[in-house]
């Protein structure tokens, strides 16, 4: 069975710091491309970041791009993404997903808040 | 980046009764459409991927078609457990872009 379980996710101050991470199980995961999709409160749904299986390539958007980093530890079947200069509009619920290049499984979200 | 417009907004609907959800892409994706379904506090499921193809599990009301700019999302008759959001998204190309989302609402 898939799983995906993030973590790390809680309050950070404006210009602030936080690492999220994404553990995966139930299928190989470095043959899978992943992704960080995230929903602001009450709002719709936007892609962040996607990596590929090994690694070596990423996309970012451009509302996070330079301020947020994707990696993966292929491993430890985890997902990191680390994200700096935090903004209030980065307020979300952050779900990391498998790609197939459909998103057909998503873990259970964490939730940042950026607030001073 | 390609701007998907998804309508309605909301839509209102009563058990038994056919719906279509309309998704228009700002550029040709081929068939590099899917669909979701989300419910309040729960992640996004997958319904429908490359435009037409159902996701396993997923009950056959539930039926897309379209391709290039304009798609459809079509559940056939509607079961309460159908009352939710759903997006449409693009994986043509990056960045990957959603609709707004149409809410299903019980009339």
């Amino acid at each position: 069975e898939v799983q995906l379980l993030e973590s790390g996710g809680g309050l950070a101050q404006p210009g602030g710091s936080l690492r999220l991470s994404c553990a995966a199980s139930g299928f190989t995961f470095s043959s899978y491309a992943m992704s960080w999709v995230r929903q602001t409160p009450g709002k719709g749904l936007e892609w962040v970041s996607s990596i590929s299986g090994s690694g070596e390539s990423t996309h970012y958007a451009d509302s996070v791009k330079g301020r947020f980093t994707f990696s993966r530890d292929n491993s430890k079947n985890t997902l990191f993404l680390q994200m700096n200069s935090l903004r209030a509009e980065d307020t979300a619920v952050y779900y990391c997903a498998k790609e197939v290049p459909q998103w057909t499984y998503w873990g259970q979200g964490t939730l940042v808040t950026v607030s001073s | 980046d390609i701007q998907m417009t998804q309508s309605p907004s909301t839509l209102s609907s009563s058990i038994g009764d056919r719906v279509t959800i309309t998704c228009r892409a700002s550029q040709s994706i081929s068939s590099w459409l899917a669909w979701y379904q989300q419910k309040p506090g729960k992640a996004p499921k997958l319904l429908i991927y490359k435009a037409s193809s159902l996701e396993s599990g997923v009950p056959s009301r539930f039926s897309g078609s379209g391709s290039g700019t304009e798609f459809t999302l079509t559940i056939s008759s509607l079961q309460p457990d159908d009352f939710a959001t759903y997006y449409c998204q693009q994986y043509n190309n990056y960045p990957r872009t959603f609709g707004q989302g149409t809410k299903l609402e019980i009339k």
